[in-house]
């Protein structure tokens, strides 16, 4: 089974200042990882995913994250961030495909972080 | 671009009736996902759905919810009688395949609130 903790549930910051949102999981077998966004009143988006290769990942908007497998983390940085950033961050793990066993693409997701940019 | 629809937005039902919230994934999709978000609580998996069959499911996905896809472009979930508890906001997913260049595109969400 795989579990994910998001450690902000809110994370305010201004305009233009880097933000870190942090994200720890735990898996028995190995994992592909995923930051989605939700912006209010509309469903979830991918940003990036990690499956393999470079541990550093860019995604859409100038996000980035790094995979550190030592330390089973997954953290996205922006290093400026806009006002059009504010919305839910949800880091999540699926099962890879050279994991063995039965995978369907099933997503375990953390409790997400509320991303709020002030002026 | 194509995305995932979901009807209705908002869905206010009575404690103990039946509902049936919809969905139409992307359609060269073959996998279908039902998650469901409790006010403040984590995303969490329902059930997915493969080959008109259900391929996983949680143990939230008791006897009283069901999926179908009854015509080849809806899938649904069905919740044969509703509970308080049952309240939360439910997103629907699709994805091409499961291998490594393949990702789960979501609705907007359903939320679902039982009075």
């Amino acid at each position: 089974a795989q579990s994910v903790t998001q450690l902000d549930s809110q994370v305010p910051v201004f305009e233009e200042a880097p933000v870190e949102l942090r994200c720890n999981y735990s898996s028995s077998v190995s994992v592909y990882l995923f930051w989605y966004v939700q912006y209010p009143n509309q469903g979830l988006q991918l940003l990036l995913k990690y499956l393999s290769g470079s541990t550093l990942v860019k995604g859409i908007n100038g996000f980035e994250a790094e995979f550190n497998k030592s330390q089973t983390s997954f953290h996205l940085r922006k290093p400026s961030v806009h006002i059009s950033d504010t919305a839910e961050y949800f880091c999540a793990v699926r099962r890879s495909s050279n994991a063995g066993g039965t995978s369907y693409g099933k997503l375990t997701f953390g409790q997400g972080t509320i991303l709020t940019v002030h002026p | 671009e194509p995305e995932v629809t979901q009807t209705p937005s908002h869905q206010v039902t009575q404690m103990g009736q039946e509902v049936i919230l919809r969905c139409v994934p992307i359609s060269n999709h073959l996998y279908f996902y039902w998650y469901r978000q409790i006010l403040g609580q984590k995303v969490e998996f329902l059930v997915s759905f493969y080959n008109n069959e259900i391929s996983e499911k949680s143990e939230i996905f008791d006897d009283q919810f069901s999926v179908e896809r009854p015509d080849g472009s809806n899938f649904t979930l069905k919740i044969r009688s509703t509970k308080l508890e049952d309240s939360a906001m439910y997103f629907c997913a699709s994805s091409e395949g499961l291998g490594t260049n393949t990702e789960a595109f979501f609705g907007q969400g359903t939320r679902l609130t039982v009075v």
